[in-house]
């Protein structure tokens, strides 16, 4: 089972859309959870931490459910500016900040 | 804002060849990291760096690789003799402080082994 596992997609939604993306987890002992954006070819850049009671950042609310492992986000009101690759991230269970990630799903927002 | 700063942006070398990754962390941050990214593929962490050793590393980071931080400032990575599946996106990161957050990518090097 792949320590990180996201839908790579891509996601292909019209201006105005609202878009969820999910992800499972497989190591119970992860601590901290985030969601990163990356752009081609660039460096992943942290878009949202991710706490079990859920938090909110303008159109983009993440949600963690520890007891399945899994974290969501919701991005509303998609802007062509969303295109990009959303990683999933967790820590591992040492305590050394290693971060894990997941594939990756690309979204394109489409005008 | 603080920058993780990488250089150089692009590398060539051939295969067998010796590389050296170069990274400036953010002064203040206490915890070092190299990732690489694979075209195609996802985000997969190498090393970590604490305290002037190594704290954790991957399968990936094996008796071809090093890490320094020779003079407080820089922190390099080391492939000793580069094979083409060296070829990738190599990202150094730094974090100040034991939580998990506060976590700075650099822009990446870019290396091509032909």
């Amino acid at each position: 089972r792949k320590e990180v596992e996201q839908d790579p997609g891509p996601f292909n939604v019209p201006e105005g859309a609202t878009v969820a993306f999910n992800c499972t987890y497989s190591n119970s002992a992860s601590q901290s959870f985030f969601w990163y954006r990356q752009d081609c070819r660039k460096e992943p850049k942290l878009l949202m931490s991710v706490y079990s009671s859920g938090n909110e950042d303008g159109r983009f609310t993440a949600q963690l459910n520890r007891a399945s492992q899994y974290i969501s986000l919701l991005i509303r009101d998609s802007k062509l500016s969303d295109s990009a690759t959303y990683l999933c991230v967790v820590t591992g269970s040492s305590n050394t900040g290693k971060l894990i990630f997941g594939q990756g799903t690309t979204l394109q927002v489409k005008p | 804002e603080p920058e993780v700063t990488q250089t150089p942006s692009h590398q060539v070398t051939q295969m067998g060849q010796e590389v050296i990754l170069r990274c400036v962390p953010i002064s203040n941050h206490l915890y070092f990291y190299w990732y690489r990214q694979i075209l195609g593929q996802k985000v997969e962490f190498l090393v970590s760096f604490y305290n002037n050793e190594i704290s954790e590393k991957s399968e990936i980071f094996d008796d071809q690789f090093s890490v320094e931080r020779p003079d407080g400032s820089n922190f390099t990575l080391k492939i000793r003799s580069t094979k083409l599946e060296d070829s990738a996106m190599y990202f150094c990161a730094s974090k100040p402080r034991t939580t998990n957050y506060g976590y700075t990518f650099g822009s990446g090097t870019r290396l091509t082994v032909v």
